[in-house]
Formats: C-alpha cells, sequence, structure tokens
C-alpha cells in the first residue's frame, strides 16, 4: 500500500529556507510525477511544483526562483528546498504522487 | 493560468438527498492526447484531500457508486445519487491539462 510521510516544516523567519521531505513506500517515486501542493489553513488548494518520471521540473510563477523540487531515487524520497520564504508561503505542503494519492501534510510558517 | 470556477460554493443537503456541483474552466481541457485531465476531490475536515474521480468520470478504488462525474470541454458536474453522513466537507475540481494545474475554490457540501 502506498504510503507518503512528509517532514521538514516549521516555524522559519522571512527570507529563510526550509527543505521540506517527502518519504515514499509501497510504489517507486521515479516512476510517477511526483508533486507538492500546498493550503493555507482554511483556504483553497495551490499546485506547487512537479517533477515527471523524465526528471523534467514545473513551478508556479510564484514560486519559481524560490523553490527547487528533486527526488533521490535511492531514498526513494521527494524534497522541497524553500528560500527567500514570504508569509505568503504560510501553508500546509503535500506531498503528491499524481493526483491521486497525499499525504498527510507538513505545515511551513513562515513569521518575525 | 487556468480559472476554475466552482458553484455553489456553498451546498447545504438533507441526507439522503441528491447533489450537484458544477466546475467550469477557463480553456478547453482537452489534452493534445485527447484526454481531459479533470479530477475531483474530496477534503473532509482535518484529513488531506482524497481523489474520487479521474479523467472526468471515472470513479477511483473504493469510491461509493453513488458517485458519478460528467462533461467535457470546459464544463463538468459531480453528482451525488444520495448524500450520506460521510460526504461532508469541500469538494475541489483540478485540471492537469496546462501547467500550472489548477483547482477550483472548492464547494463545501453541508448536512441540513
Amino acid at each position: 500500500e502506498a504510503q507518503l510521510v512528509e517532514s521538514g516544516g516549521g516555524l522559519v523567519q522571512p527570507g529563510g529556507s526550509l527543505r521540506l521531505s517527502c518519504v515514499a513506500s509501497g510504489f517507486t517515486v521515479s516512476n510517477y510525477p511526483m508533486s507538492w501542493a500546498r493550503q493555507v489553513p482554511g483556504k483553497g488548494l495551490e499546485w506547487v511544483s512537479l517533477i515527471n518520471p523524465g526528471g523534467r521540473t514545473y513551478y508556479k510563477d510564484s514560486v519559481k526562483g524560490r523553490f527547487t523540487i528533486s527526488s533521490d531515487n535511492s531514498k526513494n524520497t521527494l524534497y522541497l528546498q524553500m528560500s527567500s520564504l514570504t508569509a505568503e508561503d504560510t501553508a500546509v505542503f503535500y506531498c503528491v504522487k499524481g493526483t491521486d494519492f497525499w499525504g498527510q501534510g507538513t505545515l511551513v510558517t513562515v513569521s518575525s | 493560468d487556468v480559472v476554475m470556477t466552482q458553484s455553489p460554493l456553498s451546498l447545504p443537503v438533507t441526507l439522503g438527498q441528491p447533489a450537484s456541483m458544477s466546475c467550469r474552466s477557463s480553456q478547453s481541457l482537452v489534452s493534445s492526447d485527447g484526454n481531459t485531465y479533470f479530477y475531483w476531490f474530496l477534503q473532509r475536515p482535518g484529513q488531506s484531500p482524497r481523489r474520487l474521480i479521474y479523467k472526468v468520470s471515472n470513479r477511483d478504488s473504493g469510491v461509493p457508486d453513488r458517485f458519478s462525474g460528467s462533461g467535457s470541454g470546459t464544463d463538468f458536474t459531480l453528482e451525488i445519487s444520495r448524500v450520506e453522513a460521510e460526504d461532508v466537507g469541500v469538494y475541489y475540481c483540478l485540471q492537469s491539462t496546462h501547467w500550472p494545474w489548477t483547482f477550483g475554490q472548492g464547494t463545501k457540501l453541508e448536512i441540513k
């Protein structure tokens, strides 16, 4: 059975950096499009970044140049490196396999 | 970006009664490969989103047959034949035909 476990969220100051991790089990990350989506608490959903099986990456305009998505096949893990964070990046970040399976989310709070 | 517009935003329904909600996209979701990458999700309170319907009308494994999806091009509908208490939550539509993938703002289903 597929499982996705995110970690790395927390409180960070504006302008700071954070790396999110998503450990997958029950399937091989490199065989699927893998993504990060986010949700401001109490608000709607937003797709942030995607890496496809060929390694091509996509980013929402608002995070382009600040966020980097990557994967480590040996660890079956997806990452999101985030820098130059602002209050508008405060959200629960979800790791997603394709569109069909979501992790439980990790909260990122950007505040001084 | 493709704008996904859901209606209604709030949907009070009596248990056992049918429910219907709509999602309209700002441009056609028919891909160059002929597929329409349109999905419905349910997010129950305190949970991650769960995919219910993929490619317009296909139910995911374990989704009750009281849920049905339909539509084409830019107009899509999710119908619930008889609402049960476990159906409460926010329903989101998603398109992944065009990057960035975009969600609707959500329809909140509640029991009258």
